[in-house]
């Protein structure tokens, strides 16, 4: 079993603030994926990576696969109100994706 | 486009009842994937169909069957319903591209066994 492992698991910030979730694992992944999902809905992709040491940025959201294409992070800058949900990372080997528990952001005005 | 469509939205099973979940892409997806989500664990892999005609388990398989009715359709069934199968439940389906991989959740179908 391919386990993914994310911290924290809940963050409470307030707006303007920075704040860093990562995702490790002992095993190598072709790819990776990070979503995030409201509630009452299902996840949504934000970015994939596939490269070992990628750097996807995307608005204030910077996304970054380990070397060793065992771990990432999710960086938010300057987080908004509207950056409250869940995200979730996922590690992706022969068309088959291992979830994270997840980290529950709340970001407040 | 719809992308994928659950049914029902909401349920309510009592110990032993049995039902079925549909889901259906419109996509021209050729993989598709039944999750379960209960808070703190994220999201695990019940069945999954790689491709029409072919279905094979997942993590937490025991308790469900699955059938690929076609491209577009991939149903769960649960045969005799348990408490612990009180979930939340995500079909998806996946699009690969470049080597990347990516999964198009439906809305989710909460079910809740007595």
């Amino acid at each position: 079993t391919q386990l993914l492992e994310q911290s924290p698991q809940f963050l409470s910030i307030q707006e303007g603030e920075n704040l860093t979730v990562y995702c490790n694992s002992s095993s190598v992944f072709s790819s990776l994926q990070w979503y995030r999902q409201e509630p009452g809905e299902g996840p949504v992709l934000l970015v994939t990576v596939v490269t070992g040491g990628e750097v996807k940025k995307l608005k204030r959201l910077t996304f970054q696969f380990g070397d060793a294409r065992k771990d990432s992070s999710l960086h938010i800058t300057a987080a908004q109100p509207g950056d409250t949900g869940l995200y979730l990372c996922a590690g992706t080997n022969a068309g088959k994706s291992t979830f994270g528990d997840g980290t529950t952001l709340t970001v407040k005005p | 486009n719809a992308g994928v469509t659950q049914t029902p939205k909401f349920q309510v099973l009592k110990t032993g009842q049995s039902m079925t979940l549909q889901c259906a892409q419109d996509m021209n997806h050729n993989s598709m994937y039944w999750y379960r989500q209960d808070p703190g664990m994220g999201l695990r892999l019940i069945y999954y169909s790689a491709s029409e005609g072919t279905t094979d388990k997942g993590e937490v398989p025991n308790g469900y069957n699955v059938s690929r009715l076609n491209k577009r359709e991939f149903s769960l069934r649960l045969e005799s319903a348990a408490p612990s199968q009180t979930s939340v439940y995500f079909c998806a389906s996946r699009f690969t591209s470049s080597g990347a991989n990516v999964l198009t959740f439906g809305a989710g179908s909460r079910l809740t066994v007595l």
